[in-house]
């Protein structure tokens, strides 16, 4: 079956530099969030699209921007990197409208240096 | 408030052995799900089990069973006959409201659960 696709998987930055993330979810799934999880902590919520249209957002920093596209995958725009932005990014991935479970991409992994 | 809370930051479990990993949850909103993650040290987070809060039967798959106890906002999982396989950081996480509400999940800070041969 397929699933969460993200790339890339691993990217390294310097400082203030701009990366992009990516993120194609399970076809047919109308929602789309990115979580970030820095070394030892639990995923924290940053954003989320339903249906191309952001449907929530969380600690997202203003650095950050996302958006959603007519063909569902989603992208995690990120400028003037921090080190601190070094973290497992994911993406997952549900039907809204069909209720089900959130599945998630293997992560792209950001290391600022 | 923590809206979800996993008392365990690390167990031990025998192989062979059934193991729970405990999670507790707060939320006012009657309708939400819980679900557990598995995410071993290659870090990909591996959804195991959900539970939605009308669910009447505790979830099951396969060796990974979810004991849903509503009146007391409980939702441990349970794994039977553990494998050196299952040694990983388990998070439990909630989704709040359906249709228009919020759907954003909340995860706990997980609990590292090593199995020992």
């Amino acid at each position: 079956a397929a699933g969460v696709i993200q790339s890339p998987r691993h990217l390294i930055k310097e400082k203030r530099e701009t990366a992009t993330l990516k993120c194609y979810p399970i076809p047919r799934h109308d929602t789309v969030y990115w979580y970030q999880q820095g070394p030892g902590q639990d995923p924290q919520f940053l954003i989320s699209f339903y249906e191309k249209m952001q449907s929530d957002k969380g600690s997202i920093p203003d650095r950050f921007s996302a958006q959603q596209f007519s063909d569902y995958h989603s992208e995690l725009n990120m400028s003037s990197l921090e080190l601190g932005d070094s973290a497992l990014y994911f993406c997952a991935s549900s039907s809204r409208r069909r209720n089900t479970e959130a599945f998630f991409g293997q992560g792209t992994r950001l290391t600022v240096v | 408030a923590q809206k979800i809370t996993q008392t365990q930051p690390g167990m031990f479990v025998q192989e062979k052995e059934a193991v729970t990993l405990d999670c507790t949850y707060d939320t006012s909103d009657p309708s939400y799900g819980l679900f557990w993650y598995k995410q071993p040290s290659s870090g990909e987070m591996i959804f195991l089990i959900y539970q939605g809060s009308y669910d009447q039967q505790n979830a099951t798959e396969g060796r990974y069973s979810l004991n849903f106890q509503k009146a007391r906002k409980s939702a441990n999982l349970v794994i039977s006959a553990s494998q050196l396989g299952d040694s990983a950081m388990y998070f439990c996480a909630m989704r709040e409201g359906t249709g228009a509400g919020s759907y954003q999940l909340t995860f706990g800070k997980g609990t590292k659960l090593s199995v020992i041969p």
